[in-house]
């Protein structure tokens, strides 16, 4: 059975790095790919980005200029870094991982990122 | 990007009916289309993939359909445990996108 659990600090001031990490159990990790995602409070799914198995990142065109995500495979675990954040990344920010590109198969249980001053 | 708009934005249900949801792309995606379930406080749950193929272990009752443009989502007879948001995703081309989400009510 595949799990993800993510951790990361949950509260933030405008301008600061958001960063999150999620560890993978279960399955065979250098087959999947990795995405972040997220949502805003009573608001619907945003895709951040992914990266495979390859090394290779796509990202959310809206937020590629702040947005970096890497994979440890040694330690089953990818990483979600979001720089300069403002109180429009106040959301739940999800770990979700999947067979093929762009289908998520299992999530992490997300973790609520408020950014204020 | 693609945009995905989904129809009803709220639909008001009882249980036993029969519920259909739609998913509209702005361009053709095949049926590089996904459907997720969500309920309050909860990640999404993958139900559909590839536009009408049953991910292993959802109930029979839910099913897809649609290539191109047009997608459903249909709930044959609605249970108390599908009251939830239902969102619509394409995997065709980057970036990803999500419908809005169609949230099933009690009616």
């Amino acid at each position: 059975q595949v799990q993800l659990q993510q951790w990361g600090a949950g509260l933030l001031k405008p301008s600061e790095t958001l960063s999150l990490t999620c560890a993978v159990y279960g399955g065979s990790f250098s087959n999947y790919y990795w995405n972040w995602i997220r949502q805003p409070p009573e608001k619907g799914l945003e895709w951040i980005g992914e990266i495979n198995h390859g090394g290779s990142t796509n990202y959310n065109p809206s937020l590629k200029s702040r947005v970096t995500i890497s994979v440890d495979t040694s330690k089953n675990q990818f990483s979600l870094n979001l720089n300069s954040v403002t109180a429009a990344d106040t959301a739940v920010y999800y770990c979700a991982i999947g067979y093929s590109s762009g289908l998520i198969d299992y999530w992490g249980q997300g973790t609520p990122v408020t950014v204020s001053s | 990007d693609i945009q995905m708009t989904q129809s009803p934005s709220t639909l008001s249900a009882s249980v036993g009916d029969r519920v259909t949801i739609t998913c509209r792309a702005s361009q053709s995606i095949s049926t590089w289309l996904a459907w997720y379930q969500q309920k309050p406080g909860t990640a999404p749950k993958l139900l559909i993939y590839k536009a009408s193929s049953l991910e292993s272990g959802v109930p029979s009752r839910f099913s897809g359909s649609g290539s191109g443009t047009e997608f459903t989502l249909s709930i044959s007879s609605l249970q108390p445990d599908d009251f939830a948001t239902y969102y619509c995703q394409q995997y065709d081309s980057y970036s990803w996108t999500f419908g809005q989400g169609t949230k099933v009510e009690i009616k």
